[in-house]
């Protein structure tokens, strides 16, 4: 079956500081990777998506980034923390297919930024 | 562009009472509606979905119907149990890649 892991589950992290996130899948190939955000009060926003090795989309402009080094691996980064980067940070994956596949979801990582 | 409006929480029913959360969604074309759900410390799993007009959704009870006349896809359960203590969140997805767009969520709680 397939799972997905995202570490940590929480951070706390000093504004200016650098980020990174990490994202695996396991018991699929060639899967759809996202990532998003909720900011507090706010609905789940998509940050970045990406169909493959080394193709990432990005949703918005911010101060983040996003990587995909391996086709079940997907990394979160910043070199340099906002006050605003905090929320909680989910990754999710899909299978190739129709449209209206379900997404599966990480347990998510609550970062605050101080 | 395409967004999706959620009921504001937090919703606070007694055991067995009767559940709605209303979503409303705006998009062009013929968007995929979804509900997930989030139980505490974990993360989103998917509910229920409806991928085209009038389709009723379906899962532990809850139903949602696909209304494009009323662009809406609330969600429904006759009988509200504890466990269903969660934060319901409504998404669409439209066009390639399966890329959701989702409400802001409704916190529900259940009191026995």
């Amino acid at each position: 079956s397939q799972t997905i892991h995202q570490w940590p589950a929480t951070l706390v992290q000093p504004v200016g500081s650098p980020l990174s996130l990490e994202c695996t899948v396991e018991g699929t190939s060639n899967p759809n990777l996202y990532w998003y955000r909720q900011a507090a009060g706010r609905g789940l926003q998509l940050l970045f998506y990406s169909v493959g090795i080394g193709q990432i989309s990005s949703e918005v402009p911010q101060n983040l980034s996003a990587s995909r080094p391996q086709d079940r691996q997907f990394i979160l980064s910043s070199k340099k923390l906002l006050l605003s980067d905090s929320g909680f940070y989910l990754c999710a994956w899909a299978a190739k297919g129709s449209p209206g596949e379900k997404l599966f979801f990480g347990s998510g990582t609550q970062l605050s930024v101080l | 562009g395409d967004s999706v409006t959620q009921m504001e929480g937090p919703v606070t029913l007694s055991e067995e009472a009767f559940l709605t959360i209303n979503c409303t969604y705006t998009a062009t074309g013929y968007p995929s509606l979804f509900w997930y759900v989030q139980y505490p410390g974990e993360g989103l799993q998917l509910l229920l979905k409806a991928t085209k007009a009038d389709d009723k959704g379906s899962n532990k009870g809850f139903e949602a119907t696909y209304r494009k006349e009323t662009t809406s896809f609330h969600l429904e359960k006759g009988s509200v149990q504890v466990s269903d203590s969660a934060v319901y969140f409504c998404a669409l997805s439209q066009g390639g890649y399966n890329k959701l767009i989702f409400g802001a969520g409704t916190r529900l709680a259940v009191h026995p």
